[in-house]
């Protein structure tokens, strides 16, 4: 069984720009969630999407947004990067909404410069 | 602000002893309860979780949670140097639609 998979796994961007993450959960679970991680603050939570439907979102600036596709993938977008947007940023999918054990991929570590 | 305290480490430990990993939560109305490892580079993998106050064994490791004291741990019996990595705690929200995670403890297993 396939794990969940990001998509780019590195990237560099520039003050100002913006992003785009891609997220495909595993097969059959239905809620995505995004955590960023830095060494500073550890992993923070950012948002949780269940059908399509952002269900929780974390103490994030508006700069940061996503969505959730019919057939369960997310994507993540952060506008108008800062040099503190760098870090690694996980996406984690589960089968149910709010049972179960909750499944990292690999992770896209943004470098803003 | 909801929290999960751990401690950061290291945490040296030789081969074959037990580790102890701990963590408290501030937020009584978390219902579950998971510990991830996660190596240098890597993304955090799942070892354990617990929902119920208690013990739970999973070959060498062991969580335990009391609700009352609002403390989790992990036990690591038999250590193995390919067990040193960084141990996350995480609780549930409310919601049980996030986790909010502790910074993680930096355990070292030496041969």
């Amino acid at each position: 069984k396939a794990g969940v998979t990001q998509t780019p796994r590195y990237l560099i961007k520039t003050r100002g720009q913006q992003v785009t993450l891609s997220c495909s959960p595993i097969s059959g679970h239905r809620s995505v969630s995004w955590y960023q991680q830095t060494p500073g603050q550890g992993l923070q939570f950012l948002f949780e999407y269940f059908s399509e439907t952002q269900r929780n979102k974390g103490n994030f600036p508006g700069r940061f947004s996503g969505r959730q596709f019919s057939n369960s993938r997310s994507e993540m977008n952060v506008s108008t990067l800062e040099l503190g947007d760098s870090a690694l940023y996980l996406c984690a999918s589960r089968h149910d909404r709010n049972t179960g054990e909750l499944f990292f991929g690999e992770g896209s570590r943004l470098t803003v410069l | 602000q909801k929290e999960v305290e751990q401690n950061s480490g290291p945490l040296s430990v030789p081969e074959g002893a037990i580790a102890s990993l701990n963590c408290t939560y501030s937020d009584r109305g978390s219902q579950s309860f998971f510990w991830y490892r996660q190596y240098s580079g890597k993304s955090p993998e799942l070892i354990m979780f617990i929902y119920s106050n208690g013990d739970k064994e999973d070959g060498r490791f062991t969580a335990q949670l009391n609700k009352a004291s609002q403390y989790v741990s992990l036990l690591i019996r038999d250590s193995q140097p390919s067990d040193s990595a960084t141990y996350l705690c995480a609780a549930g929200d409310q919601a049980g639609t996030a986790l909010i995670f502790g910074k993680g403890t930096t355990l070292s297993v030496s041969s």
